[in-house]
């Protein structure tokens, strides 16, 4: 079965710093990857997702992300961040009929 | 976000209590989802279902049970609730051919 390990547990910015959030997934093969976002008190939101075609995804918000086939990894970006940014994030990857999530990033953004 | 929601929002209970949690939707979609998110462990899957008449255990089903009412209801009980489900609980629906998950706002449960 697919894992998905997320090794950034805590991290901590300046507002316009740049950001990026490491995913790797278990296995190959064709694989549907998700990055979502848990805000302060509210529940999860797809920020992003990656199926077939260009590796670059662009989400929403100004993230994106590169699926990197040979490193199995699926890593988040934003070239500036925000105070609003201040969030958990959760890497996610396809499993036959289900997802399987990472244990999260929490990102912490300082004005 | 109004289509999928979750009752109770918050709940406090005592160990060996049976405790209902309640999901529905208004997607449309046939695959609903139950999960618990715990600090520093991420989402963890307890019970799935593609309609009406599947049920599938995930990665935590012990202590738990699940009820599919209707397409747009899916309702997951603790029969006799511990400590450590203390836990926030997530209910999903995916639509078929999509994977993309829709998450409800979330069951805050404490079990003393």
């Amino acid at each position: 079965a697919q894992s998905v390990s997320q090794h950034n547990h805590h991290v901590i910015l300046s507002e316009a710093a740049s950001l990026e959030l490491g995913c790797n997934y278990s296995y190959g093969g064709t694989v549907n990857l998700f990055w979502y976002v848990q805000y302060p008190g509210q529940h999860l939101q797809l920020l992003l997702k990656y199926f077939s075609g260009d590796p670059l995804v662009k989400g929403i918000k100004g993230f994106e992300a590169e699926f990197i086939k040979s490193k199995f990894s699926f890593n988040l970006r934003k070239p500036s961040v925000q105070w609003s940014d201040t969030a958990e994030y959760f890497c996610a990857v396809k499993d036959t009929d289900k997802l399987i999530f990472g244990t999260g990033t929490r990102l912490q953004v300082f004005p | 976000d109004a289509d999928v929601t979750q009752t109770p929002r918050n709940r406090i209970t005592k160990t060996g209590k049976r405790i209902m949690l309640e999901c529905s939707q208004t997607k449309g979609h046939d695959r609903m989802y139950w999960y618990r998110q715990d600090p520093g462990l991420g989402l963890r899957l307890i019970y799935y279902s593609f309609d009406v008449k599947d049920i599938n255990k995930g990665e935590i089903s012990d202590g738990y049970s699940v009820s599919r009412q209707a397409q747009a209801k899916f309702s997951l009980s603790l029969e006799s609730a511990i400590p450590n489900q203390t836990a926030l609980y997530f209910c999903a629906t995916s639509d078929f051919g999509t994977d993309t998950q829709y998450f409800g706002p979330g069951t805050r449960l404490t079990v003393l």
